[in-house]
Protein backbone atom coordinates (compact mmCIF):
# COMPACT_ATOMS: atom_id res chain seq x y z
CA UNK A 1 0.00 0.00 0.00
CA UNK A 2 0.74 3.70 -0.10
CA UNK A 3 2.04 4.11 -3.57
CA UNK A 4 2.68 7.43 -4.97
CA UNK A 5 3.70 7.49 -8.75
CA UNK A 6 4.86 10.46 -11.04
CA UNK A 7 4.71 11.17 -14.33
CA UNK A 8 6.83 11.84 -16.86
CA UNK A 9 9.86 10.06 -15.18
CA UNK A 10 11.83 12.17 -17.59
CA UNK A 11 11.47 15.32 -19.65
CA UNK A 12 13.01 17.47 -22.17
CA UNK A 13 12.26 20.75 -23.32
CA UNK A 14 13.51 23.57 -24.62
CA UNK A 15 14.55 26.91 -22.64
CA UNK A 16 10.97 29.18 -22.25
CA UNK A 17 8.53 26.28 -22.40
CA UNK A 18 6.79 25.06 -19.62
CA UNK A 19 6.40 21.70 -18.07
CA UNK A 20 4.13 20.24 -15.87
CA UNK A 21 4.99 16.88 -13.68
CA UNK A 22 1.95 14.67 -11.73
CA UNK A 23 2.18 13.32 -9.00
CA UNK A 24 -0.63 10.83 -7.66
CA UNK A 25 -1.41 8.71 -4.42
CA UNK A 26 -2.75 5.70 -5.82
CA UNK A 27 -4.41 3.94 -3.51
CA UNK A 28 -4.42 6.27 -0.30
CA UNK A 29 -6.05 9.98 0.27
CA UNK A 30 -3.23 11.86 0.53
CA UNK A 31 -4.15 14.65 2.99
CA UNK A 32 -0.63 16.53 2.20
CA UNK A 33 2.03 16.71 -0.61
CA UNK A 34 5.25 17.47 -0.48
CA UNK A 35 7.47 18.77 -3.58
CA UNK A 36 11.37 18.47 -3.35
CA UNK A 37 14.24 19.53 -5.57
CA UNK A 38 17.40 17.37 -5.98
CA UNK A 39 20.50 18.11 -7.07
CA UNK A 40 23.01 15.78 -7.48
CA UNK A 41 24.53 13.95 -4.66
CA UNK A 42 22.96 16.03 -2.63
CA UNK A 43 19.89 15.85 -0.32
CA UNK A 44 16.38 17.09 -0.63
CA UNK A 45 15.48 20.42 -0.93
CA UNK A 46 11.84 21.33 0.24
CA UNK A 47 10.29 23.15 -1.92
CA UNK A 48 6.79 23.81 -1.53
CA UNK A 49 3.61 21.57 0.65
CA UNK A 50 0.30 21.34 -0.51
CA UNK A 51 -2.86 20.68 0.76
CA UNK A 52 -5.89 19.58 -1.11
CA UNK A 53 -8.01 22.76 -2.25
CA UNK A 54 -5.25 25.15 -0.85
CA UNK A 55 -2.56 26.93 -2.16
CA UNK A 56 0.29 25.67 -1.99
CA UNK A 57 2.97 26.86 1.15
CA UNK A 58 6.37 27.74 -0.63
CA UNK A 59 9.98 27.62 1.31
CA UNK A 60 11.60 31.03 1.40
CA UNK A 61 13.63 31.58 -1.70
CA UNK A 62 11.76 28.97 -4.13
CA UNK A 63 9.72 31.39 -6.73
CA UNK A 64 6.07 30.79 -6.71
CA UNK A 65 5.35 32.24 -10.26
CA UNK A 66 8.06 29.71 -11.41
CA UNK A 67 7.32 26.80 -9.53
CA UNK A 68 3.37 26.41 -10.03
CA UNK A 69 1.47 24.00 -7.37
CA UNK A 70 -1.86 22.75 -7.71
CA UNK A 71 -3.54 19.99 -5.47
CA UNK A 72 -6.55 19.50 -7.07
CA UNK A 73 -7.99 16.22 -5.72
CA UNK A 74 -6.75 14.13 -2.74
CA UNK A 75 -4.94 12.08 -4.98
CA UNK A 76 -3.22 14.37 -7.52
CA UNK A 77 -1.04 17.58 -6.96
CA UNK A 78 0.47 19.00 -10.45
CA UNK A 79 4.37 21.20 -10.18
CA UNK A 80 4.45 23.37 -13.62
CA UNK A 81 7.98 24.57 -14.37
CA UNK A 82 7.13 27.85 -16.18
CA UNK A 83 9.94 29.57 -18.69
CA UNK A 84 11.90 26.81 -17.54
CA UNK A 85 15.82 27.14 -18.35
CA UNK A 86 18.30 25.28 -17.94
CA UNK A 87 19.09 26.21 -13.75
CA UNK A 88 16.05 24.65 -13.37
CA UNK A 89 17.03 21.06 -14.98
CA UNK A 90 16.95 18.93 -11.57
CA UNK A 91 15.49 15.87 -9.83
CA UNK A 92 12.03 16.17 -8.53
CA UNK A 93 10.20 14.36 -6.39
CA UNK A 94 7.49 14.41 -4.92
CA UNK A 95 5.91 13.02 -1.73
CA UNK A 96 2.37 12.38 0.56
CA UNK A 97 1.62 11.56 3.72
CA UNK A 98 -1.47 10.06 4.89
CA UNK A 99 -4.11 11.63 7.17
CA UNK A 100 -3.49 14.73 9.24
CA UNK A 101 -1.14 13.24 11.67
CA UNK A 102 0.10 10.65 9.18
CA UNK A 103 3.77 9.59 10.04
CA UNK A 104 6.14 9.25 7.03
CA UNK A 105 6.26 10.46 3.52
CA UNK A 106 5.71 7.99 0.86
CA UNK A 107 7.84 9.20 -1.95
CA UNK A 108 7.23 8.95 -5.98
CA UNK A 109 9.97 7.73 -7.97
CA UNK A 110 11.17 11.00 -9.36
CA UNK A 111 11.14 13.22 -12.44
CA UNK A 112 14.21 14.19 -14.23
CA UNK A 113 13.59 17.37 -15.93
CA UNK A 114 16.19 18.75 -18.22
CA UNK A 115 16.14 21.95 -20.23
CA UNK A 116 17.90 22.72 -23.34
CA UNK B 1 14.51 25.82 12.62
CA UNK B 2 15.52 22.31 13.27
CA UNK B 3 18.60 21.30 11.68
CA UNK B 4 19.54 17.23 11.01
CA UNK B 5 23.24 16.85 10.70
CA UNK B 6 25.16 13.57 9.12
CA UNK B 7 29.15 14.11 9.33
CA UNK B 8 29.62 10.98 7.38
CA UNK B 9 29.67 11.80 3.68
CA UNK B 10 30.72 8.28 2.58
CA UNK B 11 31.23 5.10 4.37
CA UNK B 12 32.16 1.17 3.12
CA UNK B 13 31.39 -2.09 5.05
CA UNK B 14 32.49 -5.79 4.22
CA UNK B 15 29.50 -7.87 2.97
CA UNK B 16 28.30 -9.26 5.96
CA UNK B 17 29.43 -7.24 8.51
CA UNK B 18 27.89 -4.52 10.87
CA UNK B 19 27.59 -0.59 9.71
CA UNK B 20 26.25 2.35 11.86
CA UNK B 21 25.56 5.70 10.21
CA UNK B 22 25.36 8.72 12.25
CA UNK B 23 22.78 11.38 12.70
CA UNK B 24 22.17 14.32 15.27
CA UNK B 25 19.55 16.71 15.32
CA UNK B 26 18.77 20.01 16.94
CA UNK B 27 15.35 20.80 17.96
CA UNK B 28 13.39 22.83 21.00
CA UNK B 29 10.51 20.44 20.15
CA UNK B 30 9.64 17.81 22.83
CA UNK B 31 7.49 15.68 20.54
CA UNK B 32 8.76 14.72 16.80
CA UNK B 33 9.96 11.63 14.90
CA UNK B 34 12.69 10.29 13.36
CA UNK B 35 13.55 8.51 10.45
CA UNK B 36 15.85 6.65 7.80
CA UNK B 37 15.06 6.90 4.07
CA UNK B 38 17.25 4.61 1.73
CA UNK B 39 17.87 6.03 -1.82
CA UNK B 40 18.80 3.37 -4.12
CA UNK B 41 20.38 4.62 -7.72
CA UNK B 42 17.19 4.07 -9.20
CA UNK B 43 16.45 7.49 -6.38
CA UNK B 44 13.31 6.07 -5.33
CA UNK B 45 13.01 6.93 -1.42
CA UNK B 46 12.53 3.89 0.62
CA UNK B 47 11.67 4.24 4.26
CA UNK B 48 14.06 1.88 6.36
CA UNK B 49 12.70 2.81 10.06
CA UNK B 50 10.82 4.99 12.16
CA UNK B 51 11.32 6.19 15.36
CA UNK B 52 8.84 8.33 17.66
CA UNK B 53 10.06 10.41 20.18
CA UNK B 54 8.72 9.52 23.13
CA UNK B 55 9.14 5.60 22.58
CA UNK B 56 12.27 4.68 24.97
CA UNK B 57 12.56 1.35 23.40
CA UNK B 58 14.45 1.52 20.18
CA UNK B 59 13.43 0.72 16.67
CA UNK B 60 14.14 -2.42 15.05
CA UNK B 61 13.05 -4.12 11.70
CA UNK B 62 14.87 -6.68 10.57
CA UNK B 63 18.69 -6.22 10.41
CA UNK B 64 17.85 -2.35 11.10
CA UNK B 65 18.16 -0.95 14.46
CA UNK B 66 18.83 2.67 15.61
CA UNK B 67 20.14 4.25 18.63
CA UNK B 68 17.83 6.82 19.95
CA UNK B 69 19.95 9.44 22.59
CA UNK B 70 16.72 11.64 23.02
CA UNK B 71 19.17 13.75 25.63
CA UNK B 72 22.09 13.33 23.65
CA UNK B 73 19.82 14.53 20.20
CA UNK B 74 21.49 11.42 18.33
CA UNK B 75 20.02 8.96 16.20
CA UNK B 76 22.26 6.40 14.72
CA UNK B 77 21.48 3.45 12.25
CA UNK B 78 22.74 0.12 12.70
CA UNK B 79 22.74 -2.25 9.51
CA UNK B 80 23.89 -5.54 10.39
CA UNK B 81 24.65 -8.87 8.48
CA UNK B 82 25.32 -5.73 5.56
CA UNK B 83 24.18 -6.85 2.02
CA UNK B 84 25.10 -5.38 -1.68
CA UNK B 85 21.90 -4.15 -1.83
CA UNK B 86 22.21 -2.09 1.03
CA UNK B 87 24.71 -0.06 -1.13
CA UNK B 88 22.92 3.11 -1.19
CA UNK B 89 22.27 7.20 -0.26
CA UNK B 90 21.01 7.23 3.52
CA UNK B 91 18.64 10.09 4.78
CA UNK B 92 18.16 10.92 8.46
CA UNK B 93 14.96 12.92 8.48
CA UNK B 94 13.31 14.63 11.65
CA UNK B 95 9.61 15.76 11.39
CA UNK B 96 8.12 17.55 13.99
CA UNK B 97 5.33 16.62 16.22
CA UNK B 98 3.85 20.05 15.82
CA UNK B 99 3.71 21.17 12.24
CA UNK B 100 3.33 17.52 10.48
CA UNK B 101 4.25 19.97 7.34
CA UNK B 102 7.69 20.52 8.62
CA UNK B 103 10.02 17.68 7.28
CA UNK B 104 14.00 17.94 7.66
CA UNK B 105 16.84 15.96 6.01
CA UNK B 106 20.16 15.61 6.61
CA UNK B 107 22.73 15.49 4.03
CA UNK B 108 22.87 11.88 3.47
CA UNK B 109 25.85 9.31 3.94
CA UNK B 110 26.74 7.28 0.72
CA UNK B 111 26.87 3.70 1.88
CA UNK B 112 29.39 1.68 -0.21
CA UNK B 113 29.23 -2.67 0.24
CA UNK B 114 32.26 -4.46 -0.80
CA UNK B 115 31.96 -8.68 -1.48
Amino acid sequence: GAVVSQHPSWVICKSGTSVKIECRSLDFQATTMFWYRQFPKQSLMLMATSNEGSKATYEQGVEKDKFLINHASLTLSTLTVTSAHPEDSSFYICSATVGLAGYEQYFGPGTRLTVT
Amino acid sequence: AQTVTQSQPEMSVQEAETVTLSCTYDTSESDYYLFWYKQPPSRQMILVIRQEAYKQQNATENRFSVNFQKAAKSFSLKISDSQLGDAAMYFCAYRSGYNFNKFYFGSGTKLNVKP
